[in-house]
């Protein structure tokens, strides 16, 4: 078992430019997880998916983020016309849905973008 | 509302000592609670977890937790810190079922000093 993997694990990019990461779940899980993580915070949610679906976005993923996963297993996340603020690590996690829904998420080692 | 608050950003142990991170969390009923350490340039590692049940958690790495329902608190403690112990450790909550949006909290450093 690989884990989760993410793709990039840095990117630096200029102000308005768009970048994509690309987050890989454990194999049997069907669900994933999108987080953003800036310095001296802790995680913040973005995004979920179960399977293909997009079933939850926080109000942090403004309309120059989008999220897909369109055949339920890697997932792509894309940030459009960049800015200075979306500096951040991007943690990728993933899920298996069990009974009583108790999951346990497991994250990726993260992606972190730097804006110029 | 969920929200986690971590107390203490940074916290300095004798290698060997006794180790306890304080959690409190604000939520309407019993969240499924978590503890998760992250290395530098490395993602989370769950470390352990709350559903239900005991209140006394054990977790990987000889990490334990306690849920005290009266304090809305989940403080993790490990009786002698090891050198690799050394991490930024995060508390998060999750709402029932599912907990797909944890909340994190801010997160407290540890330095362990030989």
């Amino acid at each position: 078992d690989t884990g989760v993997s993410q793709n990039p694990r840095h990117k630096i990019t200029k102000r308005g430019q768009n970048v994509t990461f690309r987050c890989d779940p454990i194999s049997e899980h069907n669900r994933l997880y999108w987080y953003r993580q800036t310095l001296g915070q802790g995680p913040e949610f973005l995004t979920y998916f179960q399977n293909e679906a997009q079933l939850e976005k926080s109000r942090l993923l403004s309309d120059r983020f989008s999220a897909e996963r369109p055949k339920g297993s890697f997932s792509t996340l894309e940030i459009q016309r960049t800015e200075q603020g979306d500096s951040a690590m991007y943690l990728c996690a993933s899920s298996t849905t069990s009974d009583r829904g108790r999951n346990e998420q497991f994250f990726g080692p993260g992606t972190r973008l730097t804006v110029l | 509302a969920q929200s986690v608050t971590q107390p203490d950003i940074h916290i300095t142990v004798s290698e060997g000592a006794s180790l306890e991170l304080r959690c409190n969390y604000s939520y309407g009923a019993t969240p499924y609670l978590f503890w998760y350490v992250q290395s530098p340039g490395q993602g989370l590692q769950l470390l352990l977890k709350y559903f239900s049940g005991d209140t006394l958690v054990q977790g990987i790495k000889g990490f334990e937790a306690e849920f005290k329902r009266s304090q809305s608190s989940f403080n993790l403690r490990k009786p002698s810190v090891h050198w690799s112990d050394a991490a930024e450790y995060f508390c998060a909550v999750g709402a029932p079922p599912g907990a797909n949006n944890l909340f994190f909290g801010t997160g407290t450093r540890l330095t362990v000093i030989p």
